[in-house]
């Protein structure tokens, strides 16, 4: 099956810094979304971006289909930020998605 | 916007007894998933289900566990015999099927806390 990728891990950041988060898959896919797992254990939907690029105020993203990597932009992170955020793709033909291992993200004041 | 919910929020129960884990997926949506996460990992797909029958299942998908959509608007997991290691977050999420300019992916519910004692 489609392998997704996340790096970092784990990341530490002081509140207002901003930050890449990268996803790997290793398959062409009809879907990628980034989700945000709140400490409550919620799956918050961030972006449907199989392609291109989308903002919603201090989050991006960018989806490079070609090239196989989507990557998820955070300016002036605030704690509320903290959680792990997952990448999650449908390979084309595919009807189910794929989630990534995830990156661990904290911000601290 | 329109959610997906889930009940219970969170279930406590013994070794050994049944469990039904129940959504109520978007109106109008189409296909039906249960996704599972086991404390600290990644989620998990269990299974899929369109047309009132399952179209795929995962490995982890054995015969301890049943789908069921009951009438027109929910859809369950059922457990049958609960283990220690079926403790775990359950996620449901439904979508449409996938049409360009009307694709706006899986949405998920907020899960269930499974524990088993």
């Amino acid at each position: 099956g489609i392998q997704v990728e996340q790096s970092p891990p784990d990341l530490i950041l002081q509140e207002g810094a901003n930050s890449t988060l990268r996803c790997n898959f290793s398959d062409s896919v009809n879907n990628l979304q980034w989700f945000h797992q709140n400490p409550w254990g919620q799956l918050i939907n961030l972006f449907y971006i199989p392609s291109g690029t989308k903002q919603n105020g201090r989050l991006s993203a960018t989806t490079v289909a070609t090239e196989r990597y989507s990557l998820l932009y955070i300016s002036s992170s605030q704690t509320t930020d903290s959680g792990v955020y997952f990448c999650a793709v449908e390979p084309g033909g595919g009807n189910k998605l794929t989630f990534g291992t995830g990156t661990q993200l904290k911000v601290e004041l | 916007e329109p959610e997906v919910t889930q009940t219970p929020s969170h279930q406590v129960t013994q070794m050994g007894q049944e469990v039904i884990l129940r959504c109520v997926p978007i109106s109008n949506h189409l296909y039906f998933y249960w996704y599972r996460q086991i404390l600290g990992q990644k989620v998990e797909f269990l299974v899929s289900f369109y047309n009132n029958e399952i179209s795929e299942k995962s490995e982890i998908f054995d015969d301890q566990f049943s789908v069921e959509r009951p009438d027109g608007s929910n859809f369950t997991l059922k457990i049958r015999s609960t283990k220690l290691e079926d403790s775990a977050m359950y996620f449901c999420a439904s979508r449409v099927p996938g049409q360009p300019t009307r694709d706006y992916g899986y949405t998920f519910g907020s899960g269930t806390r499974l524990t088993v004692v």
